[in-house]
């Protein structure tokens, strides 16, 4: 079926480094796509989105890029800190209201 | 995000019993949704709603029900609470005209015993 994944459940990395999530979708559908970041005890909040016409949208540290040829999304953290440990989930817009999502990365974050 | 708040934020209750969840929202949101959340398996839609008249099931909403009372509170009902319904439930809400952008309340604990 169709559906939103990240390619690994755990990443790790030290203080300082640059991460990088991936995500594959598989839906050639989905014209918009939204990282959330969601930290221990908290709702899932909105990071970054990016339309499927383009296929790299910056903010601040952070960068999204599409890959519309292999159905594949990434999430790049600038200069990693304790503060970005989380569970990262990937999600796809298909409908006007439905947001899919993935099964989420937790960052950790070593000092 | 104190934008959406939700009512309990735990909550213990017995097999077969009926119980609410409630959302509020001060965003000004005509969007709003309710997921579920289970270990490894990300947030699935449970129902959602586009404005007071306007009710939809998401892919999950068998067991549950909900209520539009204003354009500000949602609220989701547990007709008869069994075990696998132990979950963490969020609330959300978006805009009309960015539905993709959701803004979510802080999360309820269920636990079904």
């Amino acid at each position: 079926g169709e559906s939103v994944g990240l390619h690994l459940p755990t990443l790790s990395v030290q203080e300082g480094d640059n991460s990088i999530i991936n995500c594959a979708y598989s839906n050639s559908a989905s014209d918009y796509f939204i990282w959330y970041k969601q930290e221990s005890g908290k709702g899932p909040q909105f990071i970054i989105d990016i339309r499927s016409n383009m296929d790299k949208r910056q903010g601040q540290r952070v960068t999204v890029l599409l890959n519309k040829t292999v159905k594949h999304l990434s999430l790049q953290i600038a200069a990693t800190q304790p503060g970005d440990s989380a569970v990262y989930f990937c999600a796809e817009n298909i409908d006007d209201y439905k947001l899919s999502f993935g099964a989420g990365t937790t960052v950790t974050v070593r000092a | 995000d104190a934008d959406v708040t939700q009512t309990p934020r735990n909550r213990i209750t017995k097999t077969g019993k009926r119980i609410m969840l409630e959302c509020s929202q001060t965003k000004g949101h005509d969007r709003m949704y309710w997921y579920r959340q289970d270990p490894g398996l990300g947030l699935r839609l449970i129902y959602y709603s586009f404005d007071v008249k306007d009710i939809n099931k998401g892919e999950i909403s068998d067991g549950y029900s909900v209520s539009r009372q204003a354009q500000a509170k949602f609220s989701l009902s547990l007709e008869s609470a069994i075990p696998n319904q132990t979950a963490l439930y969020f609330c959300a809400t978006s805009d009309w005209g960015r539905p993709g952008t959701q803004y979510f309340g802080p999360g309820t604990r269920l636990l079904v015993l």
